[in-house]
C-alpha cells in the first residue's frame, strides 16, 4: 500500500471548516483513500473513502487531486467534538484490508 | 455506538501470565481485524479472520494467537505476557471493503 504524509497538528476555529491535507504521491490505480479519526483513546472511526472522484457525506468532504497524489479531508463546519487524530490511508481493492495507520494529524477546534 | 463489543475493557495481569481478549462483531459482518496501540508504536494491524480463516498476519507476536468461531466472535490471545505488551487492543469488524467498525478497545496493563 502506499504511504502517506500528513502534517502532525492543525488549529482550527469552532464554526469554520477545517482542511485537512494527505500527501500519497506513490498511489496505484487501484488504490482507495480512506480517512479515519480518532476522539482521544476510543476505537477509531470511519469518516469516508474514494478512488477519484471526489466524496461527501453527512460528516465530511474528500477532495482528491486530479493526479491522485494528494487529497484533502474537509469538515464544513468544525465543532469541539471534532478534535481528534485524523488518519489518512491509502488501501488497494482486494484481499484482506488490513489498515496501516501512520502517525496522523492531530485536529484541535478551538473555540 | 460501532456495535461492535469488546471484553474485557479494562485488564490489569503480571509478566509471564495469559489472558483471552474477546471481541464480537456486527451482526452480518464477516471479518475481524485486531489492532494493538501502543504509545510507541501506534496502530498496528495484529491479524484479520473471515468467516473462520486467517487472512491477513500483520505485526503479530509468536507469543500471540487468535481465533474466530462459528458464531464469528474472535478471541485474541496473549501468553508470557512482558511490561512491553501492555496496550490498548482493538478489533474492527467488516462485511467487505475497508470500512471498518472499530470496537472500544480492551485496556491490557501488564505489571
Amino acid at each position: 500500500d502506499a504511504k502517506t504524509t500528513q502534517p502532525p497538528s492543525m488549529d482550527c476555529a469552532e464554526g469554520r471548516a477545517a482542511n485537512l491535507p494527505c500527501n500519497h504521491s506513490t498511489i496505484s490505480g487501484n488504490e482507495y483513500v480512506y480517512w479515519y479519526r480518532q476522539i482521544h483513546s476510543q476505537g477509531p472511526q470511519y469518516i469516508i473513502h474514494g478512488l477519484k472522484n471526489n466524496e461527501t457525506n453527512e460528516m465530511a468532504s474528500l477532495i482528491i487531486t486530479e493526479d491522485r497524489k494528494s487529497s484533502t479531508l474537509i469538515l464544513p463546519h468544525a465543532t469541539l467534538r471534532d478534535t481528534a487524530v485524523y488518519y489518512c490511508i491509502v488501501l488497494r481493492g482486494a484481499g484482506s484490508y488490513q489498515l496501516t495507520f501512520g502517525k496522523g494529524t492531530k485536529l484541535s477546534v478551538i473555540p | 455506538d460501532s456495535g461492535v463489543t469488546q471484553t474485557p475493557k479494562h485488564l490489569i495481569t503480571a509478566t509471564g501470565q495469559r489472558v483471552t481478549l474477546r471481541c464480537s462483531p456486527r451482526s452480518g459482518d464477516l471479518s475481524v481485524y485486531w489492532y494493538q496501540q501502543s504509545l510507541d508504536q501506534g496502530l498496528q494491524f495484529l491479524i484479520h479472520y473471515y468467516n473462520g480463516e486467517e487472512r491477513a498476519k500483520g505485526n503479530i507476536l509468536e507469543r500471540f494467537s487468535a481465533q474466530q468461531f462459528p458464531d464469528l466472535h474472535s478471541e485474541l490471545n496473549l501468553s508470557s505476557l512482558e511490561l512491553g505488551d501492555s496496550a490498548l487492543y482493538f478489533c474492527a469488524s467488516s462485511l467487505s471493503g475497508g470500512r471498518q467498525y472499530f470496537g472500544p478497545g480492551t485496556r491490557l496493563t501488564v505489571l
